[in-house]
C-alpha cells in the first residue's frame, strides 16, 4: 500500500505561468488536505476536500489558487500566474472515510517544493 | 484562535541522552495532537498520535504526553541516536468537526555524535 504520492517532487516555474501540483491519497482514503510550508514558518492549513466536494477552503488565497478532487484521478492544487512568493514547498495529507476517522491521523505526502524565478 | 507553540526552537545533545521537547497550544479544547518528523527537504512522517482522552502514547523510544488542561505536551526520547536528527513538529485537530492541523513551527534536534 503505497503511501501519499505527490508530483513532481520539483516543480519551478517563471513569474506568470501556472502550477499544477498533484496529490494521490492513500488507498482507501477519500479525504484530502493541502498544507503549505513557507520558507522558516510552520504549515498552514489551505484546503480540504472529498471527492468532487471542496469541504474548506479558509486557507485559500483569495486568489490565482484553486484545488479539485475529481472522482477519478488525483487532487490537483493550481497556482495561476505564479509570483515569487509562492515559492515554498507545498504538502498533501490524506485520511480515510469518516467511520474511520475518529481515531486516525493524517498521513502526509513527501511535498512538491515549487520555485518561481 | 488555537496557536501552537514549541520551545526550544533548536536543541542540540550528544549521543545517548535522554531529551524533552516541549509543545503547548492555546486552547485546550482539542480533539487530538500528532507528533510529526521532518528531515530536511522531505515530508512528514508521523510519530505518535494522542487522543483527547489519553495522556500518554509510546513507540518504541519515544513517549508522548498530553495534558489538556495546561495546554502542554511532551516528545519525550530516550538513548538519543544521531539518525534521530531532524526537525519535531507538534499538530493540533481541534475539534472533530474542524478538520485542519495547526502546526507549531518545530524543533530542530541535532545529536552530536
Amino acid at each position: 500500500n503505497a503511501g501519499v504520492m505527490q508530483n513532481p517532487r520539483h516543480l519551478v516555474r517563471r513569474r506568470g505561468q501556472e502550477a499544477r501540483l498533484r496529490c494521490s491519497p492513500m488507498k482507501g482514503h477519500s479525504h484530502v488536505y493541502w498544507y503549505r510550508q513557507l520558507p522558516e514558518e510552520g504549515l498552514k492549513f489551505m484546503v480540504y476536500l472529498q471527492k468532487e466536494n471542496i469541504i474548506d477552503e479558509s486557507g485559500m488565497p483569495k486568489e490565482r489558487f484553486s484545488a479539485e478532487f475529481p472522482k477519478e484521478g488525483p487532487s490537483i492544487l493550481r497556482i495561476q500566474q505564479v509570483v515569487r512568493g509562492d515559492s515554498a514547498a507545498y504538502f498533501c495529507a490524506s485520511s480515510p472515510p469518516n467511520q474511520d476517522r475518529a481515531n486516525y491521523g493524517y498521513t502526509f505526502g513527501s511535498g512538491t517544493r515549487l520555485t518561481v524565478v | 484562535k488555537q496557536e501552537v507553540t514549541q520551545i526550544p526552537a533548536a536543541l542540540s545533545v550528544p549521543e545517548g541522552e535522554n531529551l524533552v521537547l516541549n509543545c503547548s497550544f492555546t486552547d485546550s479544547a482539542i480533539y487530538n495532537l500528532q507528533w510529526f518528523r521532518q528531515d530536511p527537504g522531505k515530508g512528514l512522517t508521523s510519530l505518535l498520535l494522542i487522543q483527547s482522552s489519553q495522556r500518554e502514547q509510546t513507540s518504541g523510544r519515544l513517549n508522548a504526553s498530553l495534558d489538556k488542561s495546561s495546554g502542554r505536551s511532551t516528545l519525550y526520547i530516550a538513548a538519543s541516536q544521531p539518525g534521530d536528527s531532524a526537525t519535531y513538529l507538534c499538530a493540533v485537530r481541534s475539534n472533530f468537526g474542524n478538520e485542519k492541523l495547526t502546526f507549531g513551527t518545530g524543533t530542530r534536534l541535532t545529536i552530536i555524535p
